[in-house]
Order: C-alpha cells, then structure tokens, then sequence
C-alpha cells in the first residue's frame, strides 16, 4: 500500500454508461494528479488539483469529468467513452505546489475497458 | 522543457549492480532529477531525486556528472523484484512543475 487508494481496480464500461473512478490519500498532501496511461504509451498528465482547485487541464475531452471535494479524495467521472479511452488511470498526490521538493505518491490504478 | 533520453531498455543479472544512464544536455541550473520506476501492474514510486551533488539511499545511488548534462541511477545489487520500467525526470525547482513522464527504460534482471 502506498497511502494513495484507487477504487475499482478494474472496470468494464459500454459506451453509453457513466461510471466513476475514486481516488483516496491520507498522507496530509494537498495536490492531486490525474494520470492516463495507454498501452506503449508513456504517462500523460491529465488533471492537477491544488488545495481543491483546478489548476490544469491537460487539452483533455469533456467525456473526463474531475472532481475533488477536498483535499483527500478525487474522483474522475467517465460518460460516453470511447474504446481507445481504455487505459490504466493513475491517481497520484504530493504536497501542493511552492514547497521546495515534493515527490509524487502514486495508486495502483484503475484498469478501465471501454466496450 | 528540458528532455531526458534514457535506453529503452537494459538487462542485467540478479545481485549484479546496474547502471541506469540518463542523459540531459539541455538541462537548467534549477531542475532537479528525479527517478520514479514502475512495477508490472503498479503505479509509478519514487526512488530518488538529486539536483548537484551524488544522493544515496535505501533503494539506489544517484550519481550526477559535473556538468549535470547526464546521471547515473545506481542499484547496488539487483534482485528480481528490480525489473521495472524506470522513469529519468527533469523538474524545475523555481516553477509549478508537474512529473512529466517519458518512455524510461525496461530493466529485465537475468535470474
């Protein structure tokens, strides 16, 4: 366990459905990081929170909804997907942005199919 | 943003030392390198960072070239559970930088 939880590990999801990914830590980090990774693709940046608020889109379509409520838990609200959005989705967090050195704890991932 | 260019991959066998290099010609007085692996089926984890000096640590060494254009990630006696894809990151120290990932190299450890 790394202190960062994702939840589900594994989701199935038609085109047509809605589906949330959740993201927990309790480390006391303040900034939250969304994370796509493709098959024979590197990491893509997707979404940073910092202290609840926004502070990056990384160009990402409007069918990738975030939402960070507070400073533990972020979610990533999925609707009309496509087959080519399956991935492993990170969720990673650090300690807000100004500090001198903050490295990045990172989940397990949710492995997403899109059918 | 300065790049990194790593092997895409190495190979090497268990209790041997490995030299994972790094190259950063274009690196800035203010970035710091940052190592991250991943394991099959897990998340990124952080392994070290460094910005002039070589750093030690309980997973690995990192040894910086006096002119920062390259580094070295050392682990000092690879076991199996070693093999990863590990990640080479320059992050800017001054800035609001995210970690953005490259290919890294795949480390297969030889039994």
């Amino acid at each position: 366990e790394t202190g960062v939880t994702q939840t589900p590990r594994h989701l199935v999801m038609g085109m047509t459905n809605k589906k949330s990914l959740k993201c927990e830590q309790h480390l006391g980090h303040n900034a939250m990081y969304w994370y796509k990774q493709s098959a024979k693709k590197p990491l893509e940046l997707m979404f940073v929170y910092n202290f609840k608020e926004q502070t990056e889109n990384n160009s990402v379509p409007s069918r990738f909804s975030p939402e960070c409520p507070n400073s533990s838990h972020l979610f990533l609200h999925l609707h009309t997907l496509q087959p080519e959005d399956s991935a492993l989705y990170l969720c990673a967090s650090s300690q807000a942005a100004g500090t001198t050195f903050y490295g990045y704890t990172f989940g397990s991932g949710t492995r997403l199919t899109v059918v | 943003d300065a790049k990194t260019t790593q092997p895409n991959s190495m190979e090497s066998n268990e209790e041997e030392p490995v030299h994972l290099p790094c190259n950063h010609s274009t690196i800035s007085g203010t970035d710091y390198i940052h190592w991250y692996r991943q394991l099959p089926s897990q998340g990124p984890e952080y392994v070290i960072h460094g910005l002039t000096s070589n750093v030690n640590n309980r997973m690995a060494s990192l040894a910086i070239a006096e002119d920062r254009k390259s580094s070295t990630l050392i682990l000092h006696r690879a076991t199996l559970r070693d093999a990863a894809v590990y990640y080479c990151i320059l992050r800017d120290g001054n800035r609001d930088d995210k970690i953005i990932f490259g290919k890294g190299t795949r480390l297969h450890i030889l039994p």
